[in-house]
């Protein structure tokens, strides 16, 4: 099956810092998504992307879908507690197709 | 709006039971689907239906079987539980192809 390669798997950074993740496919990908899972909870959706180039932000969230189309990065800015989680990419390539999800990233906050 | 619903929560079986896992959701979306996840593995799809009456396997189906009898209900059903299956099963649904997925809480099954 198509794979998304996410990076980085695990990161632990001080409260205040910004935060860069991405996400990477062999294959191009017409839809991009970011989503957060707290403990125990499932995925909730955070931003989605649908044009190469598109840069579209959530409150201190901010993702790029990239303009090879194989590619999207999600940036956090200024991070605090509840930030703390797993963030899974998601990409489809054509409308009929279901997401295919990366391996995850999970991000640690210190205060 | 409840969303989408997930039950039961927790459970453990014995090699060689079978059990289903229900999924409803109230947002008349036609689209649900399965996943599963494992520790550092992502999320991986069983099954997933476009509308009532019609289902589709997806990466990992084996083990496992669906219906779509009604727009609301999706049922995970395993036939006959093994170790390997083992992980956090979460149904979704979707309004359309393109549109981000709800995601219920997750059932957390372990087979012993």
């Amino acid at each position: 099956g198509q794979q998304l390669n996410q990076s980085p798997q695990s990161m632990f950074i001080q409260e205040g810092e910004d935060v860069s993740m991405n996400c990477t496919s062999s294959s191009i990908f017409n839809t991009w998504l970011w989503y957060k899972q707290d403990p125990g909870e499932g995925p909730v959706l955070l931003i989605a992307l649908y044009k190469a180039g598109e840069l579209t932000s959530n409150g201190r969230l901010t993702a790029q879908f990239g303009i090879t189309r194989k590619d999207s990065f999600l940036n956090i800015s200024a991070s605090i507690p509840s930030d703390v989680g797993i963030y899974f990419c998601a990409g489809q390539n054509s409308g009929n197709t279901p997401l295919v999800f990366g391996k995850g990233t999970r991000l640690s906050v210190i205060a | 709006n409840a969303g989408v619903t997930q039950t039961p929560k927790f459970r453990i079986l014995k090699i060689g039971q079978s059990m289903t896992l229900q999924c409803t959701q109230d947002m008349n979306h036609n689209y649900m689907y399965w996943y599963r996840q494992d520790p550092g593995m992502g999320l991986k799809l069983i099954y997933y239906s476009v509308g009532a009456g019609i289902t589709d396997k997806g990466e990992v189906p084996n083990g496992y079987n669906v219906s779509r009898s009604t727009t609301e209900d999706f049922p995970l059903r395993l036939l006959s539980a093994a170790p390997s299956q083992t992980s956090v099963y979460f149904c979704a649904s979707s309004f359309s192809r393109v549109n981000g997925y709800t995601f219920g809480s997750g059932t957390r099954l372990t087979v012993v």
